[in-house]
């Protein structure tokens, strides 16, 4: 079972709002990712956990703040988002975070964020 | 220059046809490679991983070229279902981890 699930699905936030974005993966992996996608591009690389511990930060602005509580859930907090912020956020998991084929990487649905 | 380029497309073909997708990388450090696809308003789904001996799974080959850096993609007989965009995606070691390149992505529309 390759699955790695994301709440909410859709979320619309004020400019002002508090927010988080939740993943979870049963699958044993130990590393785990946030992308944003914007539309009609590929996903982009925010943030890498690797055995729960932040390992990658693609220079993401602090608005957007990470945490890893255990090994199966990786949340992304929000705050004082701004409208270009909306996008698609996608979260994915994989084996290990060195090596080579263990390093096939799997998304979940992603949540739509809309910031108004 | 991208460090992964992909055709721009959109590929608009019959059903039945024969669709070839073609990639280039330029990190000759790039040690896995991907094909993803990824349907609209949906997440990337691994489709295959590219091995050096080039690789086939029913309908699709993957075949990868480290010398000339290149990896492609053939689907075979395609379905309406393959619509979607399909996304070359390179794994790279950088600062002790790895980290995915994605191409900008070759969508294709399959009609009847």
């Amino acid at each position: 079972d390759t699955e790695v699930t994301q709440t909410p699905k859709h979320l619309v936030m004020g400019m002002t709002n508090k927010k988080s974005l939740k993943c979870e993966q049963h699958m044993g992996h130990r590393a785990m990712y946030w992308y944003k996608q914007k539309a009609k591009k590929p996903p982009e690389l925010m943030f890498v956990y690797s055995y729960e511990k932040l390992s990658i930060n693609e220079s993401v602005p602090s608005r957007f703040s990470p945490e890893c509580p255990n090994s199966s859930l990786l949340n992304l907090h929000l705050h004082a988002l701004q409208p270009e912020d909306s996008a698609l956020y996608l979260c994915a998991s994989s084996q290990a975070p060195s090596g080579s084929f263990e390093n096939e990487q799997y998304f979940g649905p992603g949540t739509r964020l809309t910031v108004t | 220059r991208k460090e992964v380029e992909q055709d721009p497309g959109p590929f608009n073909v019959p059903e039945g046809a024969t669709v070839a997708f073609n990639c280039t990388y330029s990190n000759s450090a790039s040690q896995s490679f991907f094909w993803y696809r990824q349907d609209c308003r949906k997440e990337p789904k691994l489709l295959m991983s590219v091995y050096s001996s080039g690789n086939e799974d029913g309908r699709f080959t993957a075949q990868l070229n480290r010398a000339s850096q290149y990896i492609s993609l053939l689907i075979r007989d395609s379905k309406l279902s393959d619509s979607a965009t399909y996304l070359c995606v390179v794994l790279r070691f950088s600062g002790g981890y790895n980290k995915l390149i994605f191409g900008a992505g070759t969508r294709l529309a399959v009609h009847p």
